[in-house]
């Protein structure tokens, strides 16, 4: 089954800068979720957005649910080393809900 | 406490010798699935099960087995492993299916497999 395309799959950032990533899909997606997963970790939720044109802010992360639901971003303003792990967004898939998760996006952030 | 609770954390086997990864959840949920985690393919969906009883494939299910027989557990089973099953396993459960809004996936610790 295809998978979300999630882009970059890898970020090198010093600390104290922005940091991006971009979840796209070729179909309209229902909802979508943000995952966290710090290295040696499990994956831990971090936010759902449903509505188009959605914002969603934590702090210093800010979700968006593109207005055509196609799309989806997580920003985080001024890197901290607390930020470094794996991003993953997950898609709703079939009638029955299932959640598909793209290849993540892999943040180092230098001290 | 919460929690998914997966067993072994680590588990070195070879080639063809069954076995069994257990999932539990104390959360009296209705979803479960099973990912494995693989360097630069993120985490794929090997089976999934939306209520007891009710299990169905998910995008790599060849060489896996489930079963549903009660609500709290889903465990995972290789009948005969392979080198290339060697990963990173995790289970995760859910309230209800994800198409419902606030039912974010709750992951247990993760099962590091190998098999030589």
């Amino acid at each position: 089954g295809q998978q979300v395309m999630q882009i970059p799959q890898y970020q090198h950032v010093q600390e104290g800068e922005d940091f991006t990533t971009y979840c796209n899909s070729s179909t309209t997606l229902s909802n979508i979720q943000w995952y966290k997963q710090r290295p040696g970790g499990h994956p831990v939720f971090l936010i759902q957005l449903v509505k188009s044109g959605e914002v969603k802010k934590q702090k210093r992360l800010t979700f968006q649910f593109g207005e055509a639901k196609k799309n989806s971003s997580l920003h985080i303003t001024a890197t901290q080393t607390t930020d470094v792990g794996t991003y993953f967004c997950a898609e709703t898939r079939g009638s029955q809900g299932n959640l598909i998760f793209g290849k993540g996006t892999k943040l180092s952030v230098k001290p | 406490e919460a929690q998914v609770t997966q067993n072994p954390r680590y588990l070195i086997t070879v080639t063809g010798k069954k076995l069994t990864v257990t999932c539990s959840q104390n959360m009296n949920h209705e979803y479960m699935s099973w990912y494995r985690q693989d360097p630069g393919l993120g985490l794929r969906q090997i089976y999934y099960s939306m209520n007891v009883e009710v299990t169905d494939k998910g995008d790599v299910p060849e060489g896996y087995k489930v079963s549903r027989k009660e609500k709290r557990n889903f465990p995972l089973i290789l009948e005969s492993p392979s080198p290339n099953q060697t990963s990173l396993y995790f289970c995760a459960s859910a309230r209800t299916a994800q198409s419902s809004y606030n039912s974010p996936l709750h992951f247990g610790n993760g099962t590091r497999l190998t098999v030589t």
